[in-house]
C-alpha cells in the first residue's frame, strides 16, 4: 500500500535557525497537506498543496510539492519556541482523496 | 472550519471493559473519521465512518474490536472493546468536508486512553 516517508524524526534547532522537514510518497498524490501538533495536542491542519511544483508561504513558513507530486517539503525561517511541535505531512490514498496517510512526523524543539 | 466535540477527553479503564467515545461536529460534514495515535507515533487510520451504514475498516481493525457508529452526519461513535493495555492510545476523531479539492482535515481533541 501506500506509504509515507518522512525525514528526519527529531530535528532540534536554537531559536533562530532555520529547519526543514522533507516528505516523499512511494504513489503520487493528488495533492499533500501539512499538520502541525502542540506537545498534548490534536492535528491542525497547516496548507495543501495541489499542484506540480507549487510554492506556497505563510510568514516564516515556505510549503513545497516536487515536480512529480511524490515529494514535499516545509522549511521554517528564524524558528521560535512557538513553533515547537510536531509536523506531519500526509497524503490522500487507499482509493479515496479524502482517507489521509500520514507521516511519522518531525519533531522540533527549539532551544531559546 | 468544523468545530468538533470530542469525549471523554481521558479516561483509565480496566483491561476487558469497553469505553465508547463520542464526536459531534458543530456542522454536517461529509466524512468522518477514526485515527489511533500511540504515544510519539504517527496517525494510524482506523475506519471511516459512514453515515447510515457500516463502517469501512483500515487493515488490522476489525468492527469487533472497534465497533464505530454513525447515526446522522454530525455525530459518530467509537467503542473500544474487550480493552487491553496494548489499546492505550489517543483514539482521535477527525472530519473532512469534501468540497473540490479542498480536503483538509479537522480533527478533535482526542481521547487519552490508559488500559490498567
Amino acid at each position: 500500500g501506500q506509504q509515507v516517508m518522512q525525514i528526519p524524526q527529531y530535528q532540534h534547532v536554537q531559536e533562530g535557525e532555520d529547519f526543514t522537514t522533507y516528505c516523499n510518497s512511494s504513489t503520487t498524490l493528488s495533492n499533500i497537506q501539512w499538520y502541525k501538533q502542540r506537545p498534548g495536542g490534536h492535528p491542525v491542519f497547516l496548507i495543501q498543496l495541489v499542484k506540480s511544483g507549487e510554492v506556497k508561504k505563510q510568514k516564516r513558513l515556505t510549503f513545497q510539492f516536487g515536480e512529480a507530486k511524490k515529494n514535499s517539503s516545509l522549511h521554517i525561517t528564524a524558528t521560535q519556541t512557538t513553533d515547537v511541535g510536531t509536523y506531519f505531512c500526509a497524503g490522500p490514498g487507499g482509493g479515496s482523496n479524502y482517507k489521509l496517510t500520514f507521516g511519522k512526523g518531525t519533531l522540533l524543539t527549539v532551544n531559546p | 472550519s468544523a468545530v468538533i466535540s470530542q469525549k471523554p477527553s481521558r479516561d483509565i479503564c480496566q483491561r476487558g471493559t469497553s469505553l465508547t467515545i463520542q464526536c459531534q461536529v458543530d456542522s454536517q460534514v461529509t466524512m468522518m473519521f477514526w485515527y489511533r495515535q500511540q504515544p510519539g507515533q504517527s496517525l494510524t487510520l482506523i475506519a471511516t465512518a459512514n453515515q447510515g451504514s457500516e463502517a469501512t475498516y483500515e487493515s488490522g481493525f476489525v468492527i469487533d474490536k472497534f465497533p464505530i457508529s454513525r447515526p446522522n452526519l454530525t455525530f459518530s461513535t467509537l467503542t473500544v472493546s474487550n480493552m487491553s493495555p496494548e489499546d492505550s492510545s489517543i483514539y482521535l476523531c477527525s472530519v473532512e468536508d469534501a468540497v473540490g479539492v479542498n480536503t483538509e482535515a479537522f480533527f478533535g481533541q482526542g481521547t487519552r486512553l490508559t488500559v490498567v
